[in-house]
């Protein structure tokens, strides 16, 4: 079946400090993949997306390859600043009608200034 | 462009009580989807349609849950009799079709069952 394993949380970084998230997946053919941010008390925000291998999606700074090879969608941002604190979930959308987002477990960081 | 809409934002109910979600999708939205989070882990997927029609509710517990979308717009989702392990927040989501590269959520309802 289709699934999304992230690693635990939480990260605690400091401000300006190089971030990476892993993301592996599971899935039959070529899913999309996606990562979805939650700030406190706010709803679930596409931050960015791939939609087939080597695929870099990008948006504020965060970045992630889409690895066919490695099964991955590492989540990477050079500096973070504190308005980054929020909860990170990796996703994977199987590529056919009728189907709907899967998610993992989500990683919460924390950014202290 | 408005964004999808979930009321209410907080309930707390007692066992065995009954509780129905309500949601808004955003206009045009054919796919509308429910989704379970419970804290710590990532949002289940319970039911999702297209238009009024259920495409998965292969997730839904249907001796408790149910979910409907009449006239394919807004949606709602009740639990009737709620268990303690209900607990967690229910979301909605919406994209403009099946598959869609892209879904948008609300807010959320966060329930407590005590």
């Amino acid at each position: 079946g289709n699934s999304v394993t992230q690693m635990e949380g939480p990260v605690t970084l400091s401000e300006e400090a190089f971030l990476t998230i892993n993301c592996t997946y599971t899935a039959t053919g070529y899913p999309s993949l996606f990562w979805y941010v939650q700030y406190p008390g706010e709803g679930l925000q596409l931050l960015l997306k791939a939609t087939k291998a080597d695929d870099k999606g990008s948006n504020k700074g965060f970045e992630a390859t889409y690895r066919k090879e490695t099964t991955s969608f590492h989540l990477e941002k050079g500096s973070v600043q504190v308005s980054d604190s929020a909860v990170y979930f990796c996703a994977l959308l199987n590529n056919r009608a009728g189907t709907a987002l899967i998610f993992g477990k989500g990683t919460t960081l924390s950014v202290s200034s | 462009e408005a964004g999808v809409a979930q009321s209410p934002r907080y309930k707390i109910i007692e066992k065995r009580q009954s509780v129905a979600f309500w949601c808004n999708p955003i206009s045009g939205h054919a796919t509308l989807y429910w989704y379970q989070q419970i804290l710590g882990q990532g949002p289940k997927l319970l039911i999702q349609f297209q238009n009024n029609g259920v495409v998965d509710d292969s997730q839904l517990p249907k001796d408790r849950f149910s979910a409907e979308r009449l006239k394919g717009v807004d949606s709602t989702l009740k639990i009737q009799p709620a268990k303690l392990e209900d607990s967690a927040v229910y979301l909605c989501a919406s994209s403009s079709s099946q598959g869609n590269t892209e879904a948008f959520f609300g807010q959320g309802t966060r329930l407590t069952v005590v």
